[in-house]
């Protein structure tokens, strides 16, 4: 049972690139998150699901776009990165209210 | 704007006393609270939830207490060990229909003296 599995867990990207960050989970959640970490904001919430096919925006979504085509999968598309996008971004799922288990992370970097 | 705060960003602590982290909410929407704990190189591990029915609810060690009226939330540790050491994130879910629409705070760095 591997959990939440986030890949890459480190990526380098010039300004301007756009790249997937992919997020996959094999215990059959409904809700999934994709949160950013950066230093003295806490966790963001960018985009969140209830199940497949629902999608939708949370507290910093710009710049990222995000669809739930299974409820396995929920990859987080960077469209054109900026530097303010460098962040360690989290995905996490849920089955019961508010209780994520997160993924290890993927560390990004962008210059 | 932060409708979830925890305004101590470190706490450093004995090891074998209690540990008391902070948060509180601005969001009267927010119905259902949790902490979050987070140690380097890791993703943040559930620790502890307390509906807004509840002021108090305990899991060995772990007690977390709910003030609704002044929108304050708190964790105790007791007794504080070295392995508690990380960061110690609240969160909380609004009632409705975005009930996982978890709001997280900025964190606190708890470290255990040993």
């Amino acid at each position: 049972n591997a959990g939440v599995t986030q890949t890459p867990k480190f990526q380098v990207l010039k300004t301007g690139q756009s790249m997937t960050l992919q997020c996959a989970q094999d215990m059959n959640h409904e809700y999934m998150s994709w949160y950013r970490q950066d230093p003295g904001m806490g966790l963001r919430l960018i985009h969140y699901s209830v199940g497949a096919g629902i999608t939708d925006q949370g507290e910093v979504p710009n710049g990222y776009n995000v669809s739930r085509s299974t409820t396995e999968d929920f990859p987080l598309r960077l469209l054109s990165a900026a530097p303010s996008q460098t962040s360690v971004y989290f995905c996490a799922s849920s089955y019961s209210r508010g209780r994520y288990t997160f993924g290890s992370g993927t560390r990004l970097t962008v210059v | 704007d932060q409708q979830v705060k925890q305004n101590s960003p470190s706490l450093s602590v004995q090891e074998g006393r209690i540990s008391i982290l902070n948060c509180d909410y601005t969001n009267s929407m927010f119905d259902y609270f949790l902490w979050y704990k987070k140690y380097p190189a890791e993703g943040p591990t559930f620790l502890i939830s307390i509906s807004s029915i509840k002021d108090k609810n305990e899991d060995g060690r772990f007690t977390v207490f709910l003030n609704k009226s002044a929108k304050h939330l708190s964790l105790h540790i007791v007794p504080s060990q070295p392995g508690d050491s990380a960061v110690y994130f609240c969160a909380a879910s609004p009632y409705g229909g975005a009930t996982n629409k978890l709001i997280f705070g900025t964190g606190t760095l708890l470290a255990v003296q040993p």
